[in-house]
């Protein structure tokens, strides 16, 4: 799996958007890009994933650039209650025969400021 | 829709017993799985099952044995505990479909003294 690179810890004022980078610049071509979070002595919680396209749901949207080096998880208006700590993860869509684990790395540290 | 229950929620061993974490999921997934979170190095994949009867190592697991008899439950076992396997356990499925998309249970704090 292509590793993937995050900054350490962000703030952002509650009610603005939340854009959390990551760098995975050597994704493969079958490899997609999932985004998780982890609130405090919880179990990690699925976000989004995307392939090349830009992809939305009811928690976040989640922006891959054109050469899929990169990608954005954008939460458009942050709440106290989106504290936590957000992985990005790169991995393929199905088997990944030898290598099954989910690689969490250590993520960013997101904290919402009233 | 429960999802994926573990059980217990915390648990304290003495070093040398042996016990069962158990992790059960109702949507019918194939593939199960068991990390570990200790802190400072993100969760490490300990054991895990690409369907009933079929098991494999993750990158942790010694100290560990798995079984999965059904689709819906993977126990992992602990054979003789050691102070070094204290962590957070977590337990997590996802479809056969979209290997990825996993969905984790609350977790076993096990403190071993």
């Amino acid at each position: 799996d292509a590793k993937t690179t995050q900054p350490p810890s962000m703030d952002c004022a509650e009610g603005r958007a939340a854009n959390l980078p990551c760098n995975h610049s050597t994704i493969s071509g079958n490899e997609y890009v999932y985004w998780y979070r982890q609130i405090h002595s919880q179990g990690p919680q699925y976000i989004i994933h995307g392939l090349k396209n830009n992809e939305t749901n009811e928690m976040a949207s989640l922006i891959i650039t054109e050469d899929r080096k990169s990608s954005t998880l954008i939460l458009p208006h942050a709440t106290l209650r989106d504290t936590a700590v957000y992985y990005c993860i790169v991995r393929g869509l199905r088997n990944n025969f030898g290598n099954e684990k989910l690689t969490f790395g250590t993520g960013t540290r997101l904290t919402i400021i009233p | 829709n429960a999802g994926v229950t573990q059980t217990p929620k915390f648990q304290v061993l003495k070093t040398g017993q042996s016990m069962t974490l158990q992790c059960a999921q109702d949507m019918n997934h194939e593939y199960m799985s068991w990390y570990r979170q200790d802190p400072g190095m993100g969760l490490r994949l300990i054991h895990y099952s690409v369907g009933a009867g079929i098991t494999d190592q993750g990158e942790v697991p010694n100290g560990y044995n798995v079984s999965r008899s059904t689709t819906e439950d993977f126990p992992l076992r602990l054979l003789s505990a050691a102070p070094s396997q204290t962590s957070v356990y977590f337990c997590a499925s996802s479809p056969t479909q979209v290997r990825g998309r996993a969905f984790f249970g609350q977790g076993t704090r096990l403190t071993v003294v």
